[in-house]
């Protein structure tokens, strides 16, 4: 069971280049989200998504896309890269019924945007 | 919207000794959720414990164990005989329990640092 796995583990993106976040889940969760992490800041949500073709923003979706045409998978997409996007990104999932006892997380993708 | 504050940027015990991380929040709701994670150097997120708003009973999960204070939003987290492998950083986090695809709102973390 691999429960929540992401990736790349680390990326180094130029300014203004487009990459995606892959975030795949094995145990199916309806709710899947994307956090990003900066110093001092905690975690933040930035999209959240409840089944395939449903997703909706968070706290700080400016600069991101995403989609979910399967319950396994939430990519997260930077369409221009900025460095104010320099961030630990996690994705996190669980089923609806039981999202108050916790959300499973990933490992995590260090994204560095120069 | 509902906040959450740990005031402790940092945090230092000595081994085998108990520590308290400190959490507050603010919320108009009365039905909700609230968690400890442990972000150790791997990144990685992990559960420690978490509370139920309705409950008056405080949570405990072995050397872990909370101070729950909801008329004072207070919820502070106690570990007792502190090891090293308790040093990371601890996110306090509330979800409101109504909403079905609301997320987690997190404090900006406490890092615990054990002193051998």
């Amino acid at each position: 069971n691999a429960g929540v796995t992401q990736t790349p583990k680390f990326q180094v993106l130029k300014t203004g280049q487009s990459m995606t976040l892959q975030c795949a889940q094995d145990m199916n969760h309806e709710y899947m989200s994307w956090y990003r992490q900066d110093p001092g800041m905690g975690l933040r949500l930035i999209h959240y998504s409840v089944g395939a073709g449903i997703t909706d923003q968070g706290e700080v979706p400016n600069g991101y896309n995403v989609s979910r045409s399967t319950t396994e998978d939430f990519p997260l997409r930077l369409l221009s890269a900025a460095p104010s996007q320099t961030s630990v990104y996690f994705c996190a999932s669980s089923r609806l019924e039981t999202a108050n006892y916790g959300y499973t997380f990933g490992s995590g993708t260090r994204l560095t945007v120069v | 919207a509902q906040t959450v504050t740990q005031s402790q940027p940092e945090m230092s015990v000595q081994e085998a000794e108990t520590v308290t991380l400190s959490c507050t929040y603010d919320t108009s709701e009365s039905d909700y959720y609230l968690f400890w994670y442990k972000q150790p150097p791997s990144r990685q997120m992990i559960l420690v414990i978490r509370q139920e708003a309705y409950k008056q009973q405080n949570a405990t999960e072995n050397r872990f164990s909370v101070n729950f204070q909801k008329a004072a939003k207070s919820f502070s987290l106690k570990i007792s005989d502190s090891q090293l492998g308790d040093a990371a950083m601890y996110f306090c986090a509330y979800r409101y329990s109504g909403g079905g695809a609301d997320g987690l709102t997190f404090g900006k973390g406490t890092h615990l640092i054990i002193q051998p």
